[in-house]
């Protein structure tokens, strides 16, 4: 089993509608959480970050934390074309104290 | 103020050749990351400083692999006799002092260097 699992992808939504995106990890004393977006060829750029349980929103981004599920999910409303990248879901802590863990990332294309 | 700046964006490398890869933090960031994006996939964790010292280490792939920051700022991860599996993009990251209203676990990364082995 990874240590962090994404849905797979590629995810395809028209322009307007939300994007979900789903990470489950498997190291229960992670502390942080985190989504990244990258678009090809460019380094990993920092969106989101959620520390407890509930809901997190920052402007079309809202995040979602089931510590007790192990499930993090990123929700992008009014989805542009400019939001298709690759999505990566990271965790921090536990036994992966000092490093980031990273899924395999989620490829969202938004058409117009 | 600038970001995470890595050196050179490109390289190409035959294989049995050792290569350089340069990382230049955010000023004032003590920690350093390195890690390895094979394409297609997520980074990978190789290896972590606090100032100098090499704090985590268990990433590197094999003894080819050797990555220092001797004065606590630039950083350079070495690879000796390159071989083809080594191709991939390296991105180097850093992180703000706690205390200064970051956190270690925020992560600022650079462009990457990409490597090819040919």
């Amino acid at each position: 089993q990874k240590e962090v699992e994404q849905n797979s992808g590629p995810l395809s939504v028209p322009e307007g509608a939300i994007a979900s995106l789903n990470c489950t990890y498997s190291d229960r004393g992670s502390q942080s959480f985190f989504w990244y977006r990258q678009y090809s060829g460019k380094s990993p750029e920092l969106i989101m970050s959620i520390y407890s349980n509930g809901d997190k929103e920052d402007g079309r981004f809202t995040a979602q934390l089931n510590k007790a599920s192990q499930y993090v999910s990123l929700l992008i409303r009014d989805s542009q074309p400019s939001d298709s990248a690759t999505y990566l879901c990271a965790v921090f802590g536990g036994t992966s104290y000092g490093k980031l863990t990273f899924g395999q990332g989620t490829i969202l294309t938004v058409h117009p | 103020g600038a970001g995470v700046s890595q050196s050179p964006r490109y390289k190409v490398a035959k294989r049995g050749q050792d290569v350089a890869l340069r990382c230049d933090p955010i000023s004032g960031h003590v920690s350093l990351f390195w890690y390895q994006q094979a394409l297609g996939q997520g980074p990978e964790f190789l290896t972590y400083f606090q100032n100098e010292a090499q704090l985590d280490k268990s990433g590197l792939p094999s003894d080819r692999f050797f990555a220092e920051r001797p004065e606590g700022s630039v950083s350079t991860l070495k690879i000796q006799r390159t071989q083809q599996e080594d191709s991939a993009v390296y991105l180097c990251a850093s992180s703000p002092p706690r205390g200064s209203g970051g956190a270690i676990d925020i992560q600022y990364f650079g462009a990457g260097t990409r490597l090819s082995v040919l």
